[in-house]
């Protein structure tokens, strides 16, 4: 099945200690997102990447850091410069199909930070 | 700058009703916009992709309707069932970039 895989579902970290997160898809898709989600919020752009060895910082790329050494593949690093990393995350692809570019996205991963 | 808004941010129905939820954007120039379904919890799941050219889109019960020229757009659910509680999402992909701009979501509960 093609779709977007997310490891993992939860992870816990202390405070000051970098984490990486973990995107794959198996969708052939160019672009690749990361977003975060908060309570109440809406979905909010970390880092986006049009094509390998590619990416654009989004709304709120502070604290973040992300690479893309491989089409399939976008992990995002959380650092201990985020001020407030506890939240969950999102990642997602796109492709242009017919004029439409239609996004899809992984399960998440919520990350917790004491 | 591209702004999106739904109303209401939470709504409650009786099992059966056929109910309409808004999506409002501040700049005409999109691609197309995208419905989306969100579970508590879970990643994002699309519902209907309703092209810039088009007026409408519709699957099972879920028909999308799209006016750019007011900046609006409607997710109409039909029959709802309690399995459709959920929050549900729109976004919009602006011409001439790679973002997307999403709303806060309409939290939908359909009590049984």
């Amino acid at each position: 099945d093609g779709g977007i895989t997310q490891s993992p579902k939860y992870l816990f970290r202390k405070e000051g200690q970098n984490v990486t997160l973990s995107c794959e898809q198996n969708l052939n898709h160019d672009a690749m997102y990361w977003y975060r989600q908060d309570p109440g919020q809406g979905l909010r752009l970390i880092y986006y990447s049009q094509i390998v060895n590619d990416f654009q910082k989004g709304d709120i790329a502070e604290g973040y850091s992300v690479s893309r050494e491989k089409k399939e593949s976008f992990p995002l690093t959380v650092t201990s410069a985020q001020k407030n990393p506890t939240a969950f995350y999102l990642c997602a692809s796109s492709t242009r199909d017919r004029g439409a570019y239609e996004q899809y996205f992984g399960p998440g991963t919520r990350l917790t930070v004491t | 700058k591209q702004e999106v808004t739904q109303i209401p941010a939470a709504l409650s129905v009786p099992e059966g009703e056929n109910l309409v939820l808004n999506c409002s954007f501040t700049d005409s120039a999109i691609y197309n916009l995208q419905w989306f379904r969100q579970d508590p919890g879970k990643g994002l799941t699309s519902l209907l992709l309703i092209q810039s050219s088009q007026r409408e889109q519709t699957s099972g019960r879920l028909n999308a309707s799209l006016d750019k020229s007011s900046g609006r757009s409607t997710l109409y659910i039909a029959a709802s069932q309690p399995g459709d509680s959920a929050t549900y999402l729109c976004a919009v992909h602006p011409s001439g970039t790679y973002k997307y701009i999403f709303g806060t979501g309409t939290r939908l509960k359909v009590l049984a």
